[in-house]
């Protein structure tokens, strides 16, 4: 195991409505990212956070947010929900450094309806 | 374009036997590279590195070729646990610590 939690394990939303997924970095661990993965994609960076400050963002709207907290924990909260934002949402965290290897969470799988 | 490219497959694989696949990837800054393992509605989880020189573990060897820009995974003595889909990531020079992944190759050993 990692020892990164995601929570919860899955959620079903209708379009429109707002959430907010959770996550528990590995002990050790001030960075955390959040990526999406669609069905058949590869995942897709959404944003980092490194010592609770964004760190870098992909191409998504403003309505992906984000929060990290002082014990590195992280929260990813989506907005105006809509149907293509249905996905494995997952969560790494990395020790910091550019090119450290990361560790996933067992993400949190997304139905928006 | 994409900036990482993987062939999705399905490559069967008979059990015992060697299979290979690249991925390609744009960014010539890129800096780091990564082959990621991903299991039906699993996270990913790290296979290897990829260093310049190849790198090899256990039944799996990884290459990188600068030149031409991509990067190749081979799985010697296949086994039925290797069935998954193998990401491709890469990290560039300008994206502190972002991964880019492929959209993965999936490989079936069959019996």
């Amino acid at each position: 195991e990692t020892g990164v939690t995601q929570s919860p394990t899955h959620l079903i939303k209708t379009r429109g409505q707002q959430v907010t997924l959770r996550c528990s970095s590995q002990s050790g661990h001030n960075t955390v990212s959040w990526y999406q993965q669609a069905l058949g994609q590869g995942p897709q960076f959404i944003f980092q956070y490194y010592r609770e400050e964004e760190n870098g963002r992909g191409n998504f709207p403003p309505r992906f947010s984000g929060l990290q907290f002082p014990n590195y924990s992280s929260e990813l909260n989506v907005n105006a929900l809509e149907l293509d934002d249905s996905a494995l949402y997952l969560c790494a965290s990395s020790p910091g450094g550019g090119d450290t290897e990361a560790f996933f969470g067992q993400g949190t799988r997304l139905t928006v309806v | 374009r994409k900036e990482v490219e993987q062939d999705p497959g399905p490559f069967n694989v008979p059990e015992g036997a060697t299979v290979a696949f690249n991925c390609t990837y744009s960014n010539s800054a890129s800096q780091s590279f990564f082959w990621y393992r991903q299991d039906c509605r699993k996270e990913p989880k790290l296979l290897m590195s990829v260093y310049s020189s190849g790198n090899e573990d256990g039944r799996f060897t990884a290459q990188l070729n600068r030149a031409s820009q991509y990067i190749s995974l081979l799985i010697r003595d296949s086994k039925l646990s290797d069935s998954a889909t193998y990401l491709c990531v890469v990290i560039g020079t300008d994206s502190w610590g972002k991964l880019q992944f492929g959209a993965g190759t999936q490989v079936v050993v069959t019996p």
